[in-house]
């Protein structure tokens, strides 16, 4: 069963960039789907950062793609997210996940990121 | 963008009972529409894609329907462990945007 799991810096300070990994065991990234960052704030809900081919095709939210890198390295079978210039509306639980033909079907445990000085 | 709204924003119900919540999109989605539970503290959890297929491996009480701008996610028996927040998605067209929630609890 495919298992996502997020790593990075849980406090990042305004202006900086945010960088986020997130490890898949039990499927390997080369054998497609697409492979995307949500993140969820009291204020904003959730909202759909991206997601990213294994090829490296990428799609982003137009409200953030100006400050948005995704990768993938599938000799680690994992993919990350930078979001440059980060303020405290950044402040979020970010999670990845799998995207199916249609649903986020299998998603990681979140990290809590929080954007403060 | 395509506005998501739910209705109700929270609900309380009994062990047993009928559960119903409504999803409309701001445009026309046809089927693109999923759901998603989420437990305090953990991730979202898919239950429904493309508006009416059951994610393997939960329950059959859970069904969804609609198609256009009108969604609904309904539990035909509602379990204890039912308790959450339910969210909905449109995957019609970018930037995908996901519904404010409603949340359940048991009486």
């Amino acid at each position: 069963q495919v298992q996502l799991q997020e790593s990075g810096p849980g406090l990042v300070k305004p202006s900086d960039t945010l960088s986020l990994t997130c490890a898949v065991s039990g499927y390997s990234i080369s054998s497609g789907n697409w492979w995307g960052w949500i993140r969820q704030s009291p204020g904003k809900g959730l909202e759909w950062i991206g997601y990213i081919y294994y090829s490296g095709s990428t799609y982003y939210n137009p409200s953030l793609k100006s400050r948005v890198t995704m990768s993938v390295d599938t000799s680690r079978n994992q993919f990350s997210l930078k979001l440059s210039s980060v303020t405290a509306v950044d402040t979020a639980v970010y999670y990845c996940a799998i995207k199916g033909p249609d649903s986020f079907d299998h998603w990681g445990q979140g990290a809590q990121v929080t954007v403060s000085s | 963008d395509i506005q998501m709204t739910q209705s109700p924003s929270s609900l309380s119900a009994s062990v047993g009972d009928r559960v119903t919540i409504a999803c409309r999109a701001s445009q026309s989605i046809s089927t693109h529409l999923n759901w998603y539970q989420q437990k305090p503290g953990k991730a979202p959890k898919a239950l429904i894609y493309a508006a009416s297929s059951l994610q393997s491996g939960v329950p059959s009480r859970f069904s969804g329907s609609g198609s256009g701008t009108d969604f609904t996610l309904t539990i035909s028996s509602l379990q204890p462990e039912d308790f959450g927040t339910y969210y909905c998605q449109q995957s019609y067209s970018s930037p995908l945007t996901f519904g404010p929630g409603t949340k359940v609890d048991i009486k």
